[in-house]
């Protein structure tokens, strides 16, 4: 595809279940970002993925949140043992490397509720 | 790291006027700064960006400024159109040039 995928859209899942949310980038993008997007809010960083470069983790929130990367392809974030508070948009976003910054482009996100 | 902060969180012009929309930066080595909008229910995408080797770029109504010595960028808007409303993010690329620092956004509501 030419854009950002996401999958699924939709997650509802129950307190204390594990979730796997996926991302495909664009073809060729070796950075790959994942935010948080509660209701009504902004951006919250996640991680970071840049080639074959460690990730920068900084933005997970806790150790129930690991995400991978295999190679410059797809990308899942892990949820374990959701928590209510973890009710939130997912957004994953890949850009270019250019050394000089370029737009990242987001994907639709994976809105996840967990009841 | 770098830090972003955005002001307003939220603005109501009426159609026709001018909308602005401020940010600063933390990071001397932050070289990209782009803007996105986000209408309701969508995701984000770019609608103008600026490097720091330019202090002003424009695109139609849209347009944004530079000032690397402060450390703040914003984004103009002239004759607002409704469909103009949605979250405006701004954001920085950090000291590394990709990663990406955004703002908590503004909402821009655009009265008929």
């Amino acid at each position: 595809g030419a854009g950002v995928s996401q999958s699924p859209s939709n997650k509802v899942t129950e307190k204390g279940k594990d979730v796997e949310l996926r991302c495909d980038p664009i073809s060729g993008h070796t950075a790959l970002y994942w935010y948080r997007q509660r209701l009504g809010q902004g951006l919250e960083f996640l991680i970071y993925f840049q080639g074959n470069s460690a990730p920068d983790k900084s933005g997970l929130p806790s150790d129930r949140f690991s995400a991978e990367r295999t190679g410059e392809s797809v990308s899942t974030l892990t949820i374990q043992r959701t928590q209510q508070e973890d009710s939130a948009v997912y957004l994953c976003a890949s850009s270019f490397t250019g050394g000089t910054g370029t737009e990242a482009f987001f994907g639709q996100g994976t809105r996840l509720t967990v009841v | 790291g770098e830090n972003v902060e955005q002001h307003p969180s939220t603005l109501s012009v009426q159609e026709g006027d001018s909308a602005v929309i401020k940010c600063t930066y933390s990071d001397s080595a932050s070289n990209y700064f782009p803007w996105y909008k986000q209408e309701l229910g969508k995701r984000p995408q770019l609608i103008i960006d600026i490097r720091s080797n330019v202090g002003e770029k424009k695109d139609q109504r849209i347009a944004v400024t530079l000032n690397k010595t402060a450390k703040h960028f914003s984004l103009h808007i002239t004759e607002t159109q409704p469909e103009d409303s949605a979250v405006y993010f701004c954001a920085a690329s950090g000291p590394t040039g990709n990663q990406f620092y955004f703002g908590t956004g503004t909402s821009l509501t655009v009265i008929p």
